[in-house]
């Protein structure tokens, strides 16, 4: 069985500070791993993705993430946080040839003047 | 390149009524998912098609829930009948194949069940 847990469901952060948003996950195989974020009354959108490339995943918008096989993390992080980045983040695993996506609760990222 | 599109976006029934959800993939794409989206949660797997054949509906609530994908296109989900608990944001996606291949979403149905 796969799962992912996320750290702390609010983060608040001031803005052109750094963003940290933290997702652990459980995996028997070697897992395909997501961020996607979620504007209020929108569907989710992708930011990025690990597919057993890179450990260090570029994604839109300045973000990125590390696959750390040995924390069992995949962290994603903003170097300046803006406005327009208040929105819902879900961290997602899939594993295999399955594209099932198991995700997270979410994390609320508020920023702050 | 159009995106994934649901109607309705918002809907309000009685508990035991029944409502029924449409999606309508980027076109092209092999494979349909539909989430359930509770409050607070992430979104759940509720049942996912291989062009029109089902790959996945282990989570599906079979008794009540059902889902169709007519011609490996546009599909419907329906709940008959409804219960409170069903009160959730229900999200189709669609990807070109499987596996790790990006989920396309589209913008949800809001299902309230009075």
């Amino acid at each position: 069985a796969q799962s992912v847990t996320q750290l702390g469901s609010h983060v608040s952060v001031s803005e052109g500070a750094l963003v940290l948003l933290r997702c652990n996950y459980s995996s028997s195989v070697p897992p395909y791993l997501f961020w996607y974020v979620q504007y209020p009354n929108q569907g989710l959108q992708l930011l990025l993705k690990y597919t057993s490339a890179a450990t260090l995943v570029k994604g839109i918008n300045d973000f990125e993430a590390e696959f750390k096989k040995s924390e069992t993390s995949f962290h994603l992080t903003k170097p300046s946080a803006h406005m327009s980045d208040a929105a819902e983040y879900f961290c997602a695993v899939s594993t295999g040839t399955a594209s099932k996506l198991t995700f997270g609760t979410g994390t609320r990222l508020q920023v702050t003047l | 390149e159009a995106g994934v599109a649901q109607s309705p976006r918002y809907k309000i029934i009685e508990k035991r009524q029944s409502v029924a959800f449409w999606c309508n993939p980027i076109s092209g794409h092999a494979t349909l998912y539909w989430y359930q989206q509770i409050l607070g949660q992430g979104p759940k797997l509720l049942i996912q098609f291989q062009n029109n054949g089902v790959v996945d509906d282990s989570q599906l609530p079979k008794d009540r829930f059902s889902a169709e994908r007519l011609k490996g296109v546009d599909s419907t989900l329906k709940i008959q009948p409804a219960k409170l608990e069903d009160s959730a944001v229900y999200l189709c996606a669609s990807s070109l194949g499987g596996g790790p291949d990006e989920q396309y979403f589209g913008p949800g149905t809001r299902l309230t069940v009075t």
